[in-house]
Protein backbone atom coordinates (compact mmCIF):
# COMPACT_ATOMS: atom_id res chain seq x y z
CA UNK A 1 0.00 0.00 0.00
CA UNK A 2 0.68 3.53 -0.04
CA UNK A 3 2.70 5.42 2.95
CA UNK A 4 4.24 8.53 3.52
CA UNK A 5 7.17 8.62 5.96
CA UNK A 6 8.44 12.89 6.69
CA UNK A 7 10.62 14.14 9.55
CA UNK A 8 9.58 14.40 12.85
CA UNK A 9 9.87 17.60 14.63
CA UNK A 10 9.13 20.45 16.13
CA UNK A 11 11.77 21.50 13.84
CA UNK A 12 12.81 25.10 15.37
CA UNK A 13 14.81 27.35 13.38
CA UNK A 14 15.93 30.98 13.45
CA UNK A 15 14.17 33.53 11.19
CA UNK A 16 15.93 33.51 7.72
CA UNK A 17 17.43 30.06 8.39
CA UNK A 18 17.45 27.53 5.61
CA UNK A 19 14.65 25.31 5.63
CA UNK A 20 14.42 21.54 5.06
CA UNK A 21 12.01 19.31 5.52
CA UNK A 22 12.31 15.87 4.32
CA UNK A 23 9.65 13.18 2.78
CA UNK A 24 10.03 10.03 1.29
CA UNK A 25 7.22 7.75 0.42
CA UNK A 26 6.08 4.47 -1.03
CA UNK A 27 3.53 4.18 -3.73
CA UNK A 28 2.37 1.88 -6.16
CA UNK A 29 2.44 3.31 -10.38
CA UNK A 30 3.24 6.90 -10.77
CA UNK A 31 1.59 9.18 -7.65
CA UNK A 32 1.46 13.48 -7.71
CA UNK A 33 3.33 15.00 -4.66
CA UNK A 34 1.72 17.28 -2.27
CA UNK A 35 2.58 19.38 0.44
CA UNK A 36 -0.19 20.67 2.68
CA UNK A 37 0.60 23.72 5.26
CA UNK A 38 -1.44 23.72 8.34
CA UNK A 39 -1.09 27.24 10.05
CA UNK A 40 -2.18 27.35 14.10
CA UNK A 41 -6.31 26.84 14.12
CA UNK A 42 -7.08 26.50 10.88
CA UNK A 43 -7.51 23.89 8.14
CA UNK A 44 -5.28 22.58 5.85
CA UNK A 45 -4.57 23.76 3.02
CA UNK A 46 -2.03 23.28 -0.48
CA UNK A 47 1.46 24.50 -0.85
CA UNK A 48 3.01 23.22 -3.42
CA UNK A 49 2.58 19.60 -5.49
CA UNK A 50 4.17 18.33 -8.48
CA UNK A 51 2.51 15.63 -10.98
CA UNK A 52 5.35 13.65 -12.41
CA UNK A 53 9.46 12.50 -11.57
CA UNK A 54 11.49 15.58 -11.79
CA UNK A 55 8.48 18.40 -11.66
CA UNK A 56 9.52 21.19 -9.34
CA UNK A 57 6.56 22.85 -7.43
CA UNK A 58 7.09 26.04 -5.80
CA UNK A 59 4.71 28.56 -3.84
CA UNK A 60 5.60 31.32 -1.20
CA UNK A 61 9.40 30.86 -1.45
CA UNK A 62 9.05 27.49 -0.67
CA UNK A 63 9.86 24.22 -3.26
CA UNK A 64 10.01 20.76 -3.26
CA UNK A 65 11.26 18.44 -6.11
CA UNK A 66 9.69 14.95 -7.41
CA UNK A 67 12.71 12.96 -7.49
CA UNK A 68 11.27 9.30 -8.12
CA UNK A 69 14.57 7.87 -8.39
CA UNK A 70 15.26 8.75 -4.31
CA UNK A 71 11.50 8.49 -3.74
CA UNK A 72 11.61 11.29 -2.20
CA UNK A 73 9.85 14.99 -2.03
CA UNK A 74 11.56 17.19 -0.07
CA UNK A 75 10.09 20.98 1.02
CA UNK A 76 12.86 23.33 1.12
CA UNK A 77 12.50 27.36 1.57
CA UNK A 78 15.86 29.64 1.23
CA UNK A 79 14.48 31.91 3.96
CA UNK A 80 12.10 31.40 6.76
CA UNK A 81 9.81 33.74 8.57
CA UNK A 82 7.82 33.91 12.06
CA UNK A 83 4.66 33.43 9.74
CA UNK A 84 6.11 30.01 8.49
CA UNK A 85 5.24 28.46 11.89
CA UNK A 86 2.97 25.94 11.32
CA UNK A 87 2.43 22.21 10.74
CA UNK A 88 3.79 20.64 7.33
CA UNK A 89 2.19 17.35 6.03
CA UNK A 90 3.66 16.12 2.94
CA UNK A 91 1.03 14.28 1.23
CA UNK A 92 0.16 11.55 -2.36
CA UNK A 93 -2.41 10.34 -4.69
CA UNK A 94 -2.15 7.52 -6.68
CA UNK A 95 -4.86 8.21 -9.01
CA UNK A 96 -7.91 7.46 -7.18
CA UNK A 97 -8.75 10.94 -5.44
CA UNK A 98 -7.63 9.95 -2.02
CA UNK A 99 -4.64 10.97 0.02
CA UNK A 100 -2.50 9.42 1.72
CA UNK A 101 -0.49 11.73 4.44
CA UNK A 102 2.66 11.84 6.67
CA UNK A 103 2.44 12.74 10.46
CA UNK A 104 2.75 15.99 9.71
CA UNK A 105 6.29 18.25 11.52
CA UNK A 106 5.96 21.04 13.15
CA UNK A 107 8.05 24.19 12.62
CA UNK A 108 8.53 27.15 14.77
CA UNK A 109 10.61 29.79 13.54
CA UNK A 110 11.95 32.52 16.25
CA UNK A 111 12.93 36.06 15.29
CA UNK B 1 -15.68 32.59 -2.36
CA UNK B 2 -15.02 29.08 -3.13
CA UNK B 3 -14.97 27.00 0.39
CA UNK B 4 -15.92 24.09 2.38
CA UNK B 5 -17.99 24.89 5.73
CA UNK B 6 -18.04 22.64 9.06
CA UNK B 7 -20.42 22.53 12.10
CA UNK B 8 -20.40 23.12 14.63
CA UNK B 9 -16.63 24.21 15.26
CA UNK B 10 -15.89 22.87 18.39
CA UNK B 11 -18.39 20.17 20.52
CA UNK B 12 -18.03 18.78 24.29
CA UNK B 13 -20.62 16.08 24.53
CA UNK B 14 -21.18 12.78 26.73
CA UNK B 15 -20.80 8.86 25.81
CA UNK B 16 -23.70 7.91 23.45
CA UNK B 17 -25.27 10.84 23.04
CA UNK B 18 -25.77 10.79 19.52
CA UNK B 19 -24.10 13.70 17.18
CA UNK B 20 -23.79 14.62 13.76
CA UNK B 21 -21.38 17.64 12.22
CA UNK B 22 -22.00 19.16 8.84
CA UNK B 23 -20.15 19.65 6.25
CA UNK B 24 -20.77 21.60 3.10
CA UNK B 25 -18.72 22.86 -0.42
CA UNK B 26 -19.94 25.04 -2.62
CA UNK B 27 -17.26 24.05 -5.72
CA UNK B 28 -19.38 21.19 -7.21
CA UNK B 29 -16.81 19.06 -6.60
CA UNK B 30 -17.53 14.87 -6.34
CA UNK B 31 -14.79 13.66 -4.10
CA UNK B 32 -16.06 14.28 -0.45
CA UNK B 33 -13.94 12.77 2.57
CA UNK B 34 -13.80 12.76 6.21
CA UNK B 35 -10.28 12.69 8.30
CA UNK B 36 -9.29 12.64 11.95
CA UNK B 37 -6.38 14.23 13.47
CA UNK B 38 -4.62 12.86 16.21
CA UNK B 39 -1.25 14.31 17.61
CA UNK B 40 1.42 11.83 16.72
CA UNK B 41 -0.90 9.97 14.43
CA UNK B 42 -1.17 12.42 11.70
CA UNK B 43 -4.33 12.67 9.47
CA UNK B 44 -6.59 9.32 9.14
CA UNK B 45 -9.53 9.06 6.33
CA UNK B 46 -12.51 8.04 8.07
CA UNK B 47 -14.98 7.62 4.89
CA UNK B 48 -14.88 8.87 1.23
CA UNK B 49 -17.44 9.54 -1.39
CA UNK B 50 -16.81 9.51 -4.89
CA UNK B 51 -20.22 11.17 -5.76
CA UNK B 52 -24.06 11.12 -4.53
CA UNK B 53 -25.04 7.90 -3.04
CA UNK B 54 -21.72 6.70 -3.70
CA UNK B 55 -19.31 6.21 0.05
CA UNK B 56 -16.56 4.34 0.84
CA UNK B 57 -14.64 2.91 3.83
CA UNK B 58 -11.16 4.85 4.71
CA UNK B 59 -8.51 3.57 7.19
CA UNK B 60 -10.79 4.20 10.42
CA UNK B 61 -14.33 3.80 9.70
CA UNK B 62 -15.62 2.11 12.87
CA UNK B 63 -17.76 3.81 15.00
CA UNK B 64 -19.17 6.58 12.25
CA UNK B 65 -21.50 6.68 9.51
CA UNK B 66 -21.81 9.15 6.66
CA UNK B 67 -24.58 9.33 4.23
CA UNK B 68 -24.54 11.44 0.55
CA UNK B 69 -27.60 12.51 -0.74
CA UNK B 70 -26.99 15.57 -2.57
CA UNK B 71 -23.57 16.80 -3.82
CA UNK B 72 -22.62 19.70 -1.16
CA UNK B 73 -23.41 18.16 1.84
CA UNK B 74 -21.13 14.97 3.46
CA UNK B 75 -22.52 15.10 7.38
CA UNK B 76 -20.70 12.50 9.70
CA UNK B 77 -22.83 10.65 12.12
CA UNK B 78 -21.49 9.21 15.42
CA UNK B 79 -24.37 7.28 16.65
CA UNK B 80 -22.86 6.27 19.69
CA UNK B 81 -19.69 8.61 20.79
CA UNK B 82 -16.76 7.24 23.06
CA UNK B 83 -13.87 8.80 24.12
CA UNK B 84 -11.59 7.69 21.85
CA UNK B 85 -13.44 9.79 19.32
CA UNK B 86 -12.06 13.26 20.52
CA UNK B 87 -10.66 14.43 17.61
CA UNK B 88 -10.21 16.82 15.16
CA UNK B 89 -12.21 16.55 12.06
CA UNK B 90 -11.90 17.89 9.00
CA UNK B 91 -13.55 17.29 5.80
CA UNK B 92 -12.04 18.00 2.34
CA UNK B 93 -13.52 17.82 -1.25
CA UNK B 94 -11.94 17.79 -4.70
CA UNK B 95 -12.79 16.88 -8.46
CA UNK B 96 -12.53 13.55 -8.86
CA UNK B 97 -9.15 12.34 -10.75
CA UNK B 98 -10.30 11.31 -13.07
CA UNK B 99 -10.30 15.05 -14.30
CA UNK B 100 -6.63 15.31 -13.21
CA UNK B 101 -4.91 15.73 -10.22
CA UNK B 102 -6.57 18.19 -7.91
CA UNK B 103 -5.97 19.65 -5.10
CA UNK B 104 -8.41 19.03 -1.90
CA UNK B 105 -10.16 21.88 -0.90
CA UNK B 106 -10.37 21.43 3.59
CA UNK B 107 -12.89 22.74 5.97
CA UNK B 108 -11.88 24.52 9.19
CA UNK B 109 -12.12 21.53 11.15
CA UNK B 110 -14.37 20.70 14.01
CA UNK B 111 -12.95 19.80 17.85
CA UNK B 112 -14.98 17.07 19.24
CA UNK B 113 -14.28 15.67 23.27
CA UNK B 114 -16.34 13.22 24.03
CA UNK B 115 -16.53 13.00 28.07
Amino acid sequence: GNSVTQMEGPVTLSEEAFLTINCTYTATGYPSLFWYVQYPGEGLQLLLKATKADDKGSNKGFEATYRKETTSFHLEKGSVQVSDSAVYFCALNSGYSTLTFGKGTMLLVSP
Amino acid sequence: EAQVTQNPRYLITVTGKKLTVTCSQNMNHEYMSWYRQDPGLGLRQIYYSMNVEVTDKGDVPEGYKVSRKEKRNFPLILESPSPNQTSLYFCASSLPAGQGIHEQYFGPGTRLTVT
